[in-house]
């Protein structure tokens, strides 16, 4: 069965500079959530998707942005990185807008690098 | 986690037996989804269970919910070596977003 798609799945990147990450959600799902998970941390919610308006929003940072496109896909732009931003960028999706009672799968995640 | 958490933090078992892990929360859910994660890679779902559920089986997998007690409990049965991983709960009872505890590690050696 098809899964989520994160792409890339691993980047380096220098301080200050900036990042995009990509997630293609199931076909047919038409919600995405963006988690960020530090090193020995558990995944934190960052923001989420619904037909392609912003659903809710958790501790993401400023200067991240995040949207939904037609297809269905997701993009979360990141600048200004800083060294604190190294961590794993889990991409969910579910089938519905009612994501508090379907099952959220996730994608194998980015893994971010900030020199 | 000032949400919720997970315990034991760590757990140590031989193959064979069964490992149980516990969370709890702070707030009213809708659900509660427990997941696996091998070290540094993605989330599996392993099961959901409804506010209005108090257990729920998927092959050695057993999950419990007490929502009076704000807990819920992952029994898995017969361990095997390939059971080591991280396991999480989360729970969600706002519109989308999902809050996760803090984890079990869990180790079983053969």
């Amino acid at each position: 069965a098809a899964g989520v798609i994160q792409s890339p799945r691993h980047l380096i990147k220098e301080k200050r500079e900036t990042a995009t990450l990509k997630c293609y959600p199931i076909p047919r799902h038409d919600t995405v959530y963006w988690y960020q998970q530090g090193p020995g941390q558990d995944p934190q919610f960052l923001i989420s998707f619904y037909e392609k308006m912003q659903s809710d929003k958790g501790s993401i940072p400023d200067r991240f942005s995040a949207q939904q496109f037609s297809d269905y896909h997701s993009e979360l732009n990141m600048s200004s990185l800083e060294l604190g931003d190294s961590a794993l960028y889990f991409c969910a999706s579910s089938p519905t807008g009612t994501g508090s009672t379907d099952t959220q799968y996730f994608g194998p995640g980015t893994r971010l690098t900030v020199l | 986690s000032q949400q919720g958490e997970e315990d034991p933090q760590a757990l140590s078992i031989q193959e064979g037996e069964n490992a149980t892990m516990n969370c709890s929360y702070k707030t009213s859910i809708n659900n509660l989804q427990w997941y696996r994660q091998n070290s540094g890679r993605g989330l599996v779902h392993l099961i959901l269970i409804r506010s209005n559920e108090r257990e729920k089986h998927s092959g050695r997998l057993r999950v419990t919910l007490d929502t009076s007690k704000k807990s819920s409990s992952l029994l898995i049965t017969a361990s095997r070596a390939a059971d080591t991983a991280s396991y999480f709960c989360a729970w969600s009872g706002g519109y989308q977003k999902v809050t996760f505890g803090t984890g079990t590690k869990l180790q079983v050696i053969p």
